[in-house]
């Protein structure tokens, strides 16, 4: 069964710290995509990413093929980061399908 | 400035009735999806539509249904055969570069559908 599987489920940071969400996905792939969902409901697009490493800004995402997993990072994290980030993968021959972890809520404080 | 809406932004629906949920995307996107989301769980993925007239059941179709008479808009159903539709509902869009390489997903605000 493929899965993707995100941890922590629940992350408090203070202002500041330095963030890391993980995902692990079961096969190959020939995409990952990090997401940010405000408590709105909506959803954006951060990063889509099939190897190496990406940035833009503050966030920092990155993937490691032959283990599996990817980090999303966040340096200097701010409360207007508190969100949840979603991980989601395009398994191969999948066509457009996308598959999604269940997760992570951030909640940054002064 | 482009992107999709969904409308409404939360609907209520009586037992037995259908329900349509609107999206409509000024990207020029050639794919559209339906997802669902329920607490503590991914998204799930309803229906998609790679091209005008035409669409795939996704992992939970039962239920609803769809059309795709434009490319601007996707509007789902939620029928009375869906016995649990107490969700959060996302549209998103996509187009593909030439060579068949998927660009991210756009994501509309979403319609939170209540049964009363």
């Amino acid at each position: 069964k493929n899965e993707v599987e995100q941890s922590p489920q629940n992350l408090t940071a203070q202002e500041g710290e330095f963030i890391t969400i993980n995902c692990s996905y079961s096969v190959g792939i020939s995409a990952l995509h990090w997401l940010q969902q405000h408590p709105g409901g909506g959803i954006v697009s951060l990063f889509m990413l099939s190897s190496g490493k990406k940035k833009h800004g503050r966030l920092i995402a990155t993937i490691n093929i032959q283990e599996k997993h990817s980090s999303l990072h966040i340096t200097a994290s701010h409360p207007r980061d508190s969100a949840v980030y979603i991980c989601a993968v395009r398994y191969s021959g999948t066509a457009s399908k996308l598959t999604f972890g269940t997760g992570t809520r951030l909640q940054v404080t002064l | 400035d482009g992107g999709i809406t969904q409308s409404p932004k939360y609907l209520f629906r009586k037992e037995g009735q259908n329900v349509t949920l609107s999206c409509e995307q000024n990207l020029n996107h050639d794919a559209m999806y339906w997802y669902r989301q329920d607490p503590g769980q991914g998204l799930r993925l309803i229906y998609y539509s790679q091209i005008v007239n035409d669409f795939q059941k996704g992992d939970i179709a039962e239920g609803y249904s769809v059309s795709r008479e434009k490319k601007e808009s996707f509007p789902l159903t939620v029928t009375s055969a869906q016995k649990n539709p107490t969700a959060f509902y996302l549209c998103a869009s996509s187009t593909f570069r030439q060579g068949g390489v998927e660009q991210p997903q756009h994501f509309g605000d979403g319609t939170r559908l209540s049964i009363l």
